[in-house]
């Protein structure tokens, strides 16, 4: 199962909302997460199980969807939120995980 | 405190070989599903390997037959033997912790800080 992000770049500005979508060759579980991740850094979850929002991450994140679609929004974008965005799925079968390709969200 | 720290990285020829350790502090990696995760440079994450609680392990199929997956209980280590090294192989590899005890099912909740692998002659 592959798993497509889109857009793969954005451009957006500070208190922007901005929602990135992360669509699946087939149906999946909803054992989908979101993560974001900083230049050198290793990357964070933000979201799992499609819209459980980690311990401490910002309510601004939010994740929803199911089935083939899935989404990140992020309600009002600040200064920190300028990362690489990625989803990631748990597979049935064969046994292990896949990950989308990136999204890239920068400041306009 | 709750972390993973990764060593063994290094310059390697192709076709060589690397162990990469991953030391777990704050819970026991043998009751976990530790996976490996790659990330070449300027790209995305790549899944490479996990091992399951149960001791079962699976394979990207770029990796497999090539890299092995396995701990040590007495150590609390996760590990990664790489064989037949190839260029493509280069990346920062990270180990992570799957968050199944911790409610995250599914999602890789704990990584360590990733260590470099660059294979070239």
């Amino acid at each position: 199962i592959q798993l497509t992000q889109s857009p793969s770049f954005l451009s957006a500005s500070v208190g922007d909302r901005v929602t990135i979508t992360c669509r699946a060759s087939q149906g999946i579980n909803s054992y989908l997460a979101w993560y974001q991740q900083k230049p050198g850094k290793a990357p964070k979850v933000l979201i799992y199980a499609a819209s459980t929002l980690q311990r401490g991450v910002p309510s601004r994140f939010s994740g929803s969807g199911s089935g083939t679609e899935f989404t990140l929004t992020i309600s009002s974008l600040q200064p920190e939120d300028f990362a690489t965005y990625y989803c990631q799925q748990l597979n049935s079968y064969p046994p292990g995980y896949s990950f989308g390709q990136g999204t890239k969200l920068e400041i306009k | 405190e709750v972390q993973l720290v990764e060593s063994g990285g290094g310059l390697v020829q192709p076709g060589g070989s690397l162990r990469l350790s991953c030391a777990a502090s704050g819970f026991t990696v043998s009751s976990n599903f530790m996976s490996w995760v790659r990330q070449a440079p300027g790209k995305g994450l790549e899944w490479v390997s996990v091992i399951y609680s149960g001791g079962s392990t699976y394979y990207a199929d770029s990796v497999k037959g090539r890299f092995t997956i396995s701990r040590d209980y007495s150590k609390n280590t996760l590990y990664l033997q790489m064989n037949s090294l190839r260029g493509e192989d280069t990346a920062v590899y990270y180990c992570a912790r799957e968050g199944r005890d911790s409610g995250a099912f599914g999602a890789f909740d704990i990584w360590g800080q990733g260590t470099m692998v660059t294979v070239s002659s």
